[in-house]
């Protein structure tokens, strides 16, 4: 079974420059996580959805973060403009339903962002 | 909000010593428990998890037990080896969470075992 598929693995940027990764779950998982790793603490959900729709985005920076679930399946995070800040891991996953504990993730992207 | 507590490390050992993670929680329904694992170079994986109170969840010679009464869900093993080396994360889902059921981590916890 292919995993979630999470590209780029790299990527440094300017701050005030925009960014996008992208992410696909693993197949017939309906609902999909953004999580942000800061160097040396635990993922932090941005952003949750289950199919299309957006169950969860209580943390998501809305000024400069924005995500979109393309059918039901794909998922784009965009950051504009970066910040220092920002430098993290950007890990994807997804679970067959709305139990987190099912949850299958990416190797992430990783943001450095001079 | 809910959270979780785990102990800082890094934690240092030689092979075959016993290991013991600590990890409290802070939930206001019933949640899950789970251990996740991060090798080197590679993306999280589930270790073990705990649904209920007094349940112990146990993989690859880990254990850990969800204690309602302390809310903690530590976790052990009796023989590390060199290959157990990573980060371990604590984590809950809490299903009385109406604005989802996503995970929240701990910090994590490194682990390095030495031949």
């Amino acid at each position: 079974e292919a995993g979630v598929a999470q590209s780029p693995r790299y990527k440094i940027i300017e701050k005030r420059q925009s960014v996008a990764f992208w992410c696909n779950p693993i197949s017939g998982h309906a609902t999909l996580y953004w999580y942000q790793q800061i160097l040396g603490q635990g993922p932090k959900l941005l952003i949750q959805f289950q199919n299309n729709g957006v169950v969860d985005d209580s943390q998501l920076p809305k000024d400069r973060f924005s995500a979109e679930r393309l059918k039901g399946v794909d998922s784009t995070l965009k950051i504009q403009p970066a910040k220092l800040e920002d430098s993290a891991v950007y890990l994807c996953a997804s679970s067959l339903a709305l139990q987190g504990e099912r949850a299958f993730f990416g190797q992430g992207t990783r943001l450095t962002v001079v | 909000g809910d959270s979780v507590t785990q102990m800082e490390g890094p934690v240092t050992l030689s092979e075959e010593a016993f290991l013991t993670i600590n990890c409290t929680y802070t939930a206001t329904g019933y949640p899950s428990l789970f251990w996740y694992v991060q090798y080197p170079g590679e993306g999280l994986q589930l270790l073990l998890k705990a649904t209920k109170a007094d349940d112990k969840g146990s993989n690859k010679g880990f254990e850990a037990t969800y204690r309602k009464e302390t809310t903690s869900f530590h976790l052990e093993k009796g023989s590390v080896q060199v290959s157990d080396s990573a980060v371990y994360f604590c984590a809950l889902s809490d299903p009385w969470n109406q604005a989802g059921t996503a995970l929240i981590f701990g910090k994590g916890t490194t682990l390095s075992v030495s031949s």
